[in-house]
């Protein structure tokens, strides 16, 4: 059980706008910042997304990131075969002490 | 190129333990937090513990405090973690993250089995 919720599935089609959420607590989203990683199957994860809206150098601007209170979302638009893959939110949590991952969502574009 | 590279992963019984190295290159790896970050297999992203910059502080997850220590060498680039008492559940791909501020780089990851 994720201290961070996230749907287990998202999909679209190719084009498409999907949107992944992250459901936490006042301890972490409610108070830190949000960060999103992608992962493909085998490799390490990529950092797309931090300080909640932030983008890293590289990042496509298809990628975006919103926070609104204790829940955050990830949002890709005109969606490529090529964003099929795992994504994890992540944030600071005060009252562990630590940083906490969402459960992650496989992303699968029809 | 700047990477991290992860070794010292291996097959362990239970109860032992064991030492996990990150060599950084091609960046400053003084300047940045660190990390451990494990997925066991099939399974997500479970951060394990994180150092600051110089050593004054650190950070683990409840399920490894009291067997596992970071620690990080700034003259050598590298970032350690010292695995004792391990459990079956300690079974993991090991990554090392080093990052803030938009930087973050991973390692490729080292595999930890905890089997008798």
């Amino acid at each position: 059980q994720s201290v961070l919720t996230q749907p287990p599935s998202a999909s679209g089609t190719p084009g498409q706008r999907v949107t992944i959420s992250c459901s936490g607590s006042s301890s972490n989203i409610g108070t830190n910042y949000v960060y999103w990683y992608q992962q493909f199957p085998g490799t390490a994860p990529k950092l797309l997304i931090y300080r909640n809206n932030q983008r890293p150098s590289g990042v496509p601007d298809r990628f975006s990131g919103s926070k609104s209170g204790t829940s955050a979302s990830l949002a890709i638009s005109g969606l490529r075969s090529e964003d099929e893959a795992d994504y994890y939110c992540a944030a600071w949590d005060d009252s562990l002490s630590g940083r906490v991952f969402g459960g992650g969502t496989k992303l699968t574009v029809l | 190129e700047v990477q991290l590279v992860e070794s010292g992963g291996t097959l362990v019984q239970p109860g032992g333990s064991l030492r996990l190295s990150c060599a950084a290159s091609g960046f400053t790896s003084s300047s940045y937090w660190m990390s451990w970050v494990r997925q066991a297999p099939g399974k997500g992203l479970e951060w394990v513990a994180n150092i600051k910059q110089d050593g004054s502080e650190k950070y683990y997850v409840d399920s490894v405090k009291g067997r596992f220590t970071i620690s990080r060498d700034n003259a050598k680039n590298s970032l350690y973690l010292q695995m004792n008492s391990l459990r079956a559940e300690d079974t993991a791909v090991y990554y090392c993250e080093a990052g803030g501020n938009g930087m973050d780089v991973w390692g490729q990851g080292t595999m930890v089995t905890v089997s008798s």
